[in-house]
């Protein structure tokens, strides 16, 4: 089935030591996104890339940074991560057609910082 | 901008008990709408959508009509079962070339058996 890859689904990093989440879609989207989630509460997106085109949000900081080496795959690198970077790491995709960007999320990468 | 407001949780049913959550949105133009359910330890899933006003998404027993005259985009499903059990969510994708969603902050919804 077309889908989503996050990997690793736990991961576990000692506080300021870098860190890198992967991505991977086989559904071919043009979009894909980053998004950090706490406690249930709504994800908050981190940056997307349309193609290979890069948008980071006003807020996130310069500790997070990414890559997308072609359309499969997506990485998240936290550079040095401090314990309030503890979340669950969400990826998503979105087929950007006709309009509407419904997104396809993968099942998230749970980082924890020792 | 555009922002989506939903009914404060946590919210707890018994089984076979009708579930309503509320959703309202602010928006300029005509938004995309959509409900995602969030599952224990996984990532979201799509529920339903709706793309215009007066569409009715729908699946697995759930349903959700858009409203443009109230900006409503309530979720509902007349008869849950214990694995219902999940974190909702509604979110709002602006109208024109926007790839963004705009969430609303979730809704905990608990069904004991």
């Amino acid at each position: 089935d077309a889908m989503v890859i996050q990997n690793p689904r736990y991961q576990v990093t000692q506080f300021g030591k870098p860190v890198t989440l992967s991505c991977s879609q086989t559904l071919n989207h043009n979009v894909m996104y980053w998004y950090q989630q706490k406690s249930s509460q709504a994800p908050k997106l981190l940056f997307h890339y349309y193609d290979k085109d890069f948008n980071n949000e006003a807020d996130t900081p310069d500790n997070f940074q990414s890559r997308r080496p072609n359309t499969s795959f997506c990485f998240l690198d936290i550079r040095s991560p401090g314990l309030g970077d503890a979340a669950m790491y969400l990826c998503a995709t979105s087929p950007a057609r006709d309009w509407t960007y419904e997104q396809y999320f993968g099942p998230g990468t749970r980082l924890t910082v020792t | 901008g555009d922002s989506v407001t939903q009914m404060e949780g946590p919210v707890t049913l018994s089984e076979e008990a009708f579930l309503t959550i509320n959703c309202t949105y602010t928006a300029t133009g005509y938004p995309s709408l959509f409900w995602y359910v969030q599952y224990p330890g996984e990532g979201l899933q799509l529920l339903l959508k709706a793309t215009k006003a007066d569409d009715k998404g729908s699946n697995k027993g759930f349903e959700a009509t858009y409203r443009k005259e109230t900006t409503s985009f309530h979720l509902e499903k007349g008869s849950v079962q214990v694995s219902d059990s999940a974190v909702y969510f509604c979110a709002l994708q602006g109208s024109g070339n926007d790839y963004k969603l705009s969430f609303g902050a979730g809704t905990t919804v608990t069904v004991r058996a």
